[in-house]
């Protein structure tokens, strides 16, 4: 079965400091990787997404790391603002036609003052 | 900047009656999802929609559920008998062309739906 689990499950910062968030997948073959942003209450927006031939995708403050072999990505966070608490999920996408996607739980981040 | 709108933002229904959620994708896309998260869950796959027809469903759209794609714009999904265990918020998701190797996907604001 197809699975994607992140660590951890939620994680507490003061602000302006850095995090890194963990993803690892059994999803394969896969066509992509994508870290959401979802604030409460509010659909996902994607921040990075990386085809299997990626290893670093970079979108402001936020760098996802890719790891095909090991199955494993991660998500950092540099300079963390209080605007970046919300949960963030790691989505795998099957090569499949019809892009089914498994979503891991997310990791809910806090950004305190 | 182009966006997926979902209608109504909160539905509230007896349990037992049929509700409609609508969605309406991003114009130039053709692939069409319905997600739901129950409150404290992750997101969960649903349905995608291609071409006028089912492409994958997960084991949770069973036959209380349905899509449609009424018009040129809009997509639906029906849940025909509402239980309890369907409150949650569901998501409506586009993206632009299959097989695309990035074939992002961008997510409405969600419906959430109170079933009582």
């Amino acid at each position: 079965k197809n699975q994607v689990e992140q660590s951890p499950q939620s994680l507490i910062i003061l602000e302006g400091k850095n995090c890194t968030l963990q993803c690892n997948y059994t999803v394969s073959p896969f066509s992509n990787l994508r870290w959401y942003k979802q604030d409460t209450g509010r659909g996902p927006v994607s921040l990075t997404i990386m085809t299997f031939s990626e290893n670093t995708k970079s979108n402001g403050r936020y760098t996802a790391t890719l790891d095909a072999d090991t199955k494993q990505s991660s998500l950092h966070i540099t300079a963390s603002q209080l605007s970046d608490s919300a949960s963030y999920i790691c989505v795998v996408r099957g090569l499949t036609n019809a892009g089914k996607s498994t979503f891991g739980d997310g990791t809910t981040l806090t950004v305190k003052p | 900047e182009p966006e997926v709108t979902q209608t109504p933002s909160h539905q509230v229904t007896q349990m037992g009656q049929e509700v409609i959620l609508r969605c309406v994708p991003i114009s130039n896309h053709l692939y069409f999802y319905w997600y739901r998260q129950i409150l404290g869950q992750k997101v969960e796959f649903l349905v995608s929609f291609y071409n006028n027809e089912i492409s994958e469903k997960s084991e949770i759209f069973d036959d209380q559920f349905s899509v449609e794609r009424p018009d040129g714009s809009n997509f639906t999904l029906k849940i025909r008998s509402t239980k309890l265990e369907d409150s949650a918020m569901y998501f409506c998701a586009s993206s632009e062309a299959p097989g695309a190797p990035y074939n992002e996907q961008f997510f409405g604001p969600g419906t959430r739906l109170t079933v009582l």
